[in-house]
């Protein structure tokens, strides 16, 4: 089936640099998240984008975080400065369009951000 | 806000028997609910959903009915195989079209021969 890739897969960083971390989704695909997942307490909606534009943020995507995809090319989270508390899983995810119903997020298989 | 509900963080059972995994939430809109399955290294996949009150889904052996009266949608399967050894999430959307889902804790399934 359709697969959404995420690279690397595991990333170690220093506290107060920059980290990007990208994602390849579905080509067809026009709708695209990020998921954070902390060890040990559920997956949590970070944001949406279409069409080059931020739908929807929960409170958790803080003012040091950005995504884009310029150019049809991979989806990126942005994290600068990184902070001890971003160390999670980051899962991307993507899906059709499908006014009226519900279109299915096709989910990568994660980063693993450690900040230390 | 939208909460999920999963009150088992790890069920173990031996090959052939039953399982049942519990799946409440919490909204004040009307509810999209999903399972997802990770299997270890791999990324979540949708094994099932429904908006539909009442109404028994299935696929690849699973079922589960949404019930609104009781806010649940628990995940069934009356005889697991070894290969379902995973974690399941359930996840929420109040709106359904391109939303952020709500998730659960999930639970692990660990299927013994």
């Amino acid at each position: 089936g359709p697969k959404v890739l995420q690279i690397p897969s595991h990333q170690i960083i220093d506290m107060g640099q920059m980290v990007t971390l990208n994602c390849d989704p579905v080509s067809n695909h026009l709708y695209f998240y990020w998921y954070k997942q902390i060890l040990g307490q559920q997956m949590e909606f970070l944001v949406n984008f279409y069409n080059g534009k931020v739908m929807e943020k929960s409170k958790l995507f803080k003012d040091q975080f950005s995504v884009e995809r310029p150019d049809g090319s991979y989806f990126t989270l942005k994290i600068q400065p990184t902070a001890l508390e971003d160390s999670a899983v980051y899962f991307c995810a993507s899906s059709l369009p499908d006014w009226g119903n519900y279109a299915e997020q096709f989910f990568g298989p994660g980063t693993r951000l450690t900040v230390l | 806000g939208d909460s999920v509900t999963q009150t088992e963080g790890l069920v173990t059972l031996t090959k052939g028997l039953p399982v049942m995994l519990n799946c409440t939430y919490q909204t004040t809109y009307s509810p999209f609910l999903f399972w997802y399955v990770q299997h270890l290294n791999e990324a979540p996949k949708l094994l099932l959903k429904s908006s539909t009150d009442n109404k028994r889904t299935e696929h690849q052996g699973f079922y589960a009915t949404l019930h609104k009266s009781s806010s649940s949608f628990h995940l069934q399967k009356s005889s697991v195989q070894l290969s379902d050894s995973a974690l399941y999430f359930c996840a929420l959307s109040d709106r359904g079209y391109a939303q952020g889902l709500t998730f659960g804790l999930g639970t692990r399934v660990s299927v013994f021969p």
